[in-house]
């Protein structure tokens, strides 16, 4: 069972909209929590990143909220652009691991005209 | 922040063949790894690259099969050898730096007919 589980899958939403993805872990104990954006045909670029103690960070449309007792993060944007179709990947940095990151499947969002 | 570039960014191959991609950072980092990703599915770590010794690979994952280099702090190969279909994928190139921000690589995709 993957221990970072992100809904939805799929979002298609209109430009101008705001959205809100949802990331689920259960990777214990950790000592950071982020989002990325993949770009098709690209790797992985960091939008945020949030250590336990930390509820919330922006960066521009991006904010992302994190709730370290229930174990859930969202990613919300705002006043989406065509530029913003892309896949939203949830990453925990896990200590059991040796601070290995442990990546969701993404929610692959498409913002159309 | 850091740059990572990998040569080449994609290629076809015969099977039975090797492929060696090679992965060049901008500026220092602490630590280099190296990523499959299937398509639609999630990065899957193979192995971290540590410079001047032995890669540390995942479980899954062996050095006859997927050999690593660091001969130094910015630069890390990665070959794919006796390369079967099953290994088409886009391998990834990642480094993490001081902050411990990671970057990725933009990817090297590989068919093998």
């Amino acid at each position: 069972k993957n221990q970072v589980e992100q809904s939805p899958q799929s979002l298609i939403i209109l430009e101008g909209k705001n959205c809100t993805l949802q990331c689920n872990y259960t990777v214990s104990p950790f000592s950071n929590l982020r989002w990325y954006k993949q770009d098709t045909g690209r790797g992985p670029v960091s939008l945020t990143i949030m250590t336990f103690s930390e509820n919330t960070k922006s960066n521009r449309r991006y904010t992302a909220t994190l709730d370290a007792d229930t174990k859930q993060s969202s990613l919300h944007i705002t006043a989406s652009q065509l530029s913003d179709s892309a896949s939203y990947i949830c990453v925990v940095n896990c200590v059991e691991y040796g601070n290995k990151l442990v990546f969701g499947a993404g929610t692959i969002l498409r913002v159309k005209s | 922040s850091a740059v990572i570039s990998q040569k080449p960014s994609r290629d076809i191959c015969q099977r039975g063949t090797s492929l060696t991609i090679q992965c060049q950072v901008d500026s220092q980092v602490t630590m280099m790894f190296w990523y499959r990703q299937q398509p639609g599915q999630s990065l899957t770590l193979i192995a971290t690259a540590n410079q001047g010794s032995e890669a540390t690979y995942e479980s899954g994952f062996v050095i006859d099969k997927f050999p690593i280099s660091r001969p130094n702090l910015t630069f890390s190969t990665l070959t794919v050898s006796n390369m079967s279909p099953e290994d088409s994928s886009i391998y990834l190139c990642s480094a993490r730096d001081a902050t411990d921000t990671q970057y990725f690589g933009p990817g090297t995709r590989l068919t093998v007919l």
